[in-house]
């Protein structure tokens, strides 16, 4: 059982679209990571948010965390090629050492 | 980009020989980490260091066991490898342990067992 479930797990669209993926959890975290990674490389860190209700914009790039500290959304306005990557929420565990990853979106912008 | 290299990049071997895999790190970061990222399941941890010669188990730790002899360096050995350990294997350093705060990733070691 995944401990952050993401959505949705590819999605392929035309450049200039806008989408949203989500990252859903049961749990309740302290903060949460959003992830980007491109074939052939390591994960690179967009963003962190700490705060219920927190929105943090990085350029088309719109992150939320949800009120409840237990879910967040990714929103790409005017998607673009560059923006084709995997998309990856982390958190650390609240009760132990261990940090997790959800099982990503694999975003493909068409030109 | 964080100094952050691991080597080899791409190995291929077969089952029950042992392998080990490198990560050097020039930032001087305190937490060292070693996931392994295969589809569906996406990264998982395997182990993670929190000092020269203190390290602990990830979730997904059988099977492995790590080094950290330096500050700079953090070594996964498979001690009896199979099949099911082929992946694709990151290693990743942070300064802190707090919530939040930013692992850097290596380029990866893709491994494979036949």
């Amino acid at each position: 059982t995944q401990l952050l479930e993401q959505s949705p797990q590819f999605l392929s669209i035309q450049e200039g679209e806008n989408l949203t993926v989500y990252c859903n959890s049961s749990s309740v975290f302290s903060s949460l990571q959003w992830y980007r990674q491109e074939p052939g490389e390591g994960p690179v860190l967009l963003v962190t948010v700490v705060t219920g209700g927190e929105v943090k914009k990085l350029k088309r790039l719109t992150f939320q965390f949800g009120d409840a500290r237990k879910d967040s959304s990714l929103h790409i306005t005017a998607a673009q090629p560059g923006d084709t990557g995997l998309y990856l929420c982390a958190v650390r565990s609240n009760t132990g050492n261990q940090f997790y990853f959800g099982t990503g979106t694999s975003l493909t912008v068409i030109p | 980009d964080a100094g952050i290299t691991q080597s080899p990049r791409h190995k291929v071997t077969e089952t029950g020989t042992p392998v080990t895999l490198r990560c050097h790190q020039t930032e001087n970061h305190r937490y060292m980490y070693w996931y392994r990222q295969d589809p569906g399941h996406g990264l998982r941890l395997i182990h993670y260091s929190y000092g020269v010669k203190d390290t602990d188990k990830g979730e997904v730790s059988d099977g492995y066991s790590v080094s950290r002899s330096k500050t700079e360096d953090f070594l996964l050995t498979l001690e009896s490898a199979t099949s099911s350990q082929t992946s694709v294997y990151f290693c990743a350093i942070s300064e802190s342990w707090v919530a939040g705060n930013e692992q850097f990733f290596g380029p990866g070691t893709r491994l494979t067992v036949l």
